[in-house]
């Protein structure tokens, strides 16, 4: 079992470019977390998701951001126009059911480091 | 608005020393409060705590909730150079929608000097 998985690690895009983060659950699980961790900040929840649906969505800015998570893929977190304050890791998580595991939470992917030039 | 905080933001001790973290919180409709550690990549889970009083241990590390206060600690014992990390807190509540929402503290970096 890989994990969660993320890709890419690293991902530079100048002003007004669009990103791409692409986050691949642990094999099984079914829901998926988005987190934004800025520099000196804890992580900060954006969107859930559950096949196919958007549950809450309460964490994420109003424009440019939006997050998907198909039948068949890995879920997608899309930012549009990146703008220099969008610069941070952000976290993918997931799990097999909708409240954390009590052995081992939720998952954690190793996260895709942004950063607007 | 829901929100956790961990004190202190920073610590740095010497090899051997023990360590307490604290992380307090509000919120409605609290159902469980997790530590994590975080290293340069992803956070990886340490305990998962739902009843007060109840001490959790792995190893050196040990923690406990108290529902009546709203606070948790992380106890780190005979601390090693491998213990250097931020240390998240997060509390799982129920949202408006009956969805289950986790919110992270800010972390305490933690700096084990040898």
């Amino acid at each position: 079992n890989a994990g969660v998985m993320q890709n890419p690690r690293h991902l530079v895009r100048r002003r007004g470019q669009e990103a791409r983060l692409r986050c691949s659950p642990m094999k099984g699980h079914s829901h998926v977390y988005w987190y934004r961790q800025l520099p000196e900040e804890g992580l900060k929840f954006m969107v859930y998701l559950q096949k196919e649906n958007i549950i809450d969505e309460s964490g994420m800015p109003k424009e440019r951001f939006s997050a998907e998570f198909p039948k068949e893929g890995p879920s997608i977190l899309r930012i549009q126009q990146v703008v220099r304050g969008d610069s941070a890791a952000y976290f993918c998580a997931s799990s097999l059911l909708r409240i954390p595991h009590r052995d081992y939470g939720y998952t954690f992917g190793s996260g895709t480091r942004l950063t607007v030039v | 608005e829901d929100k956790v905080v961990q004190s202190p933001l920073s610590l740095v001790v010497h090899e051997g020393d023990t360590v307490t973290l604290n992380c307090s919180y509000e919120v409605t409709n609290f159902r469980s409060l997790l530590w994590y550690k975080q290293e340069k990549k992803a956070p990886t889970f340490l305990f998962m705590l739902t009843s007060s009083g109840i001490e959790k241990k792995s190893g050196r590390l040990s923690s406990i909730l108290d529902k009546k206060e709203l606070f948790s600690i992380l106890n780190i014992t005979a601390t090693q150079t491998g213990d250097s990390a931020v240390y998240l807190c997060a509390v799982e509540a129920v949202g408006m929608n009956r969805d289950d929402k986790i919110i992270f503290g800010k972390g305490t970096r933690l700096h084990i000097l040898p």
